[in-house]
């Protein structure tokens, strides 16, 4: 089975560009989370959903961040306009629980922003 | 509020050596799930244990041991007779209530 998702693997974007992350979880699974990962902060829940629906939003650094579920399959994270400082690698993870199972993370997108 | 805390930023051994790496959590739950993860330097995530507050049994698989202490809200990981192959970052996290908090991760180098 096909493992958690992500496109794409690197991106390489000018500050002001707007950068549109992607994500396709594990079928079957209803819980979809965005993480970023940076040197300074370490490993950070950026949001998560529930069957499409954004459950808790509060680790989204500010207004320029956005993301959607339009359905089971597939999840964006959105940066508008993009800053030096969203530099990380953002990681999306499915799980089939919000906090009992492990989450099966992807293999990240290594976002440059100069 | 909940914390983990991977005191040991990096640890350096010799291939065959055995390495433990400690995991230390606080949480005013009573119900919630520790987790070990390993990032290797291709830089992926991998889960690799699952413990809940409730089971407090020591597992091994393999070369991978872990001890659960909830007396002293520990959670630590053992590798025995490491080899090269386990170069990389291991993280403990520790989840209730939906959001899973990573400690700062622990570097472990083993060389040849």
């Amino acid at each position: 089975d096909a493992g958690v998702i992500q496109s794409p693997r690197h991106e390489v974007t000018e500050m002001g560009q707007e950068v549109t992350l992607r994500c396709k979880p594990i079928s079957g699974h209803d819980y979809l989370f965005w993480y970023r990962q940076t040197m300074m902060r370490g490993l950070e829940l950026l949001i998560y959903f529930n069957n499409n629906v954004p459950i808790d939003d509060s680790g989204m650094p500010e207004d320029r961040f956005s993301a959607k579920m339009p359905n089971a399959s597939f999840s964006t994270l959105k940066i508008q306009p993009s800053e030096p400082r969203d530099s990380a690698v953002y990681f999306c993870a499915s799980s089939l629980g919000p906090w009992e199972y492990e989450q099966y993370f992807g293999p990240g997108t290594r976002l440059t922003v100069t | 509020a909940q914390k983990v805390t991977q005191a040991q930023t990096e640890i350096s051994v010799v291939e065959k050596e055995d390495v433990t790496l400690d995991c230390v959590y606080e949480t005013r739950d009573t119900t919630y799930y520790l987790f070990w993860y390993k990032q290797p330097p291709s830089g992926e995530l991998v889960f690799l244990i699952r413990r809940n507050s409730f089971d407090e049994q020591n597992e091994i698989s393999g070369r991978y041991s872990w001890n659960f202490q909830k007396s002293t809200s520990s959670f630590n990981f053992t590798i025995t007779a490491s080899q090269v192959v386990d170069s990389a970052v291991y993280f403990c996290a520790l989840n209730s209530w939906g959001k899973l908090q990573f400690g700062a991760g622990t570097q472990v180098v083993v060389t040849p």
